[in-house]
């Protein structure tokens, strides 16, 4: 069973702090990893796709990188805004098709 | 141009009884992927169809069974429904390959009592 793990399981930050999250994937057989924002009531949202090893995107305040070899992916958001408060999803994607196998995710809550 | 739209949005069945859910890919999109959540857990890759065929199958019984149509949209259908199958069932689109980004639907809340 290859699985994608995630952690922290939540976080709870004050506004303004900068966080950071982990995705681990099997490091064998990469082709791409994802990461989604994924707030209540709304459809998971892209934010990044990245498929080379040392890949860094950044988006506003959110950047994120990825180490292929070793299977783990960092999710950062700096300054942390109680907009930001979501579940945040990484998926790893084995292969050229769109099947994804994603993470349980990270509840990110922003307090004012 | 409208998002990815999927109906109905929230439905409750019996156990034993069969359902259909289905999708509209945002246009220009060839590829629907079905993906099951269960509270708590990220989502579950169901099935992905590319221009009719299907692509790819999860780790889903057979009672589980999807088709695309000419236009591109998408039914999954489930049959002999148990308790466990209640979930929120989502639908994405996206360009054909793995590093394209997915659009997802609002999703179907399906309830199974």
């Amino acid at each position: 069973i290859l699985n994608v793990e995630q952690s922290p399981q939540s976080l709870h930050v004050q506004e303004g702090d900068s966080t950071n999250f982990t995705c681990s994937f099997p490091s064998s057989n990469f082709y791409a990893l994802h990461w989604y924002r994924w707030e209540t009531a709304k459809s998971p949202e892209a934010l990044f796709v990245m498929t080379l090893n040392g890949d860094e995107k950044k988006k506003g305040r959110i950047s994120a990188t990825l180490n292929t070899k070793e299977g783990y992916s960092y999710l950062y958001i700096k300054g942390s805004q109680p907009e930001d408060s979501a579940t945040y999803l990484c998926a790893w994607g084995l292969n050229a098709g769109n099947m994804l196998t994603f993470g349980g995710g990270t509840r990110l809550m922003v307090k004012p | 141009d409208a998002g990815v739209t999927q109906s109905p949005t929230h439905l409750i069945k019996t156990r034993g009884q069969q359902v259909t859910l289905r999708c509209s890919p945002i246009s220009g999109h060839k590829s629907v992927s079905w993906y099951q959540q269960v509270l708590g857990q990220g989502p579950q890759f169901i099935f992905q169809y590319y221009e009719k065929e299907e692509r790819g199958r999860g780790n889903f019984p057979d009672r589980f069974s999807a088709r695309q149509f000419p236009n591109y949209s998408s039914e999954l259908n489930v049959n002999a429904l148990l308790l466990g199958d209640s979930a929120l069932y989502l639908c994405a689109s996206s360009f054909l390959g793995g590093d394209y980004e997915q659009y997802f639907g609002p999703g179907t809340r399906l309830t199974v009592t």
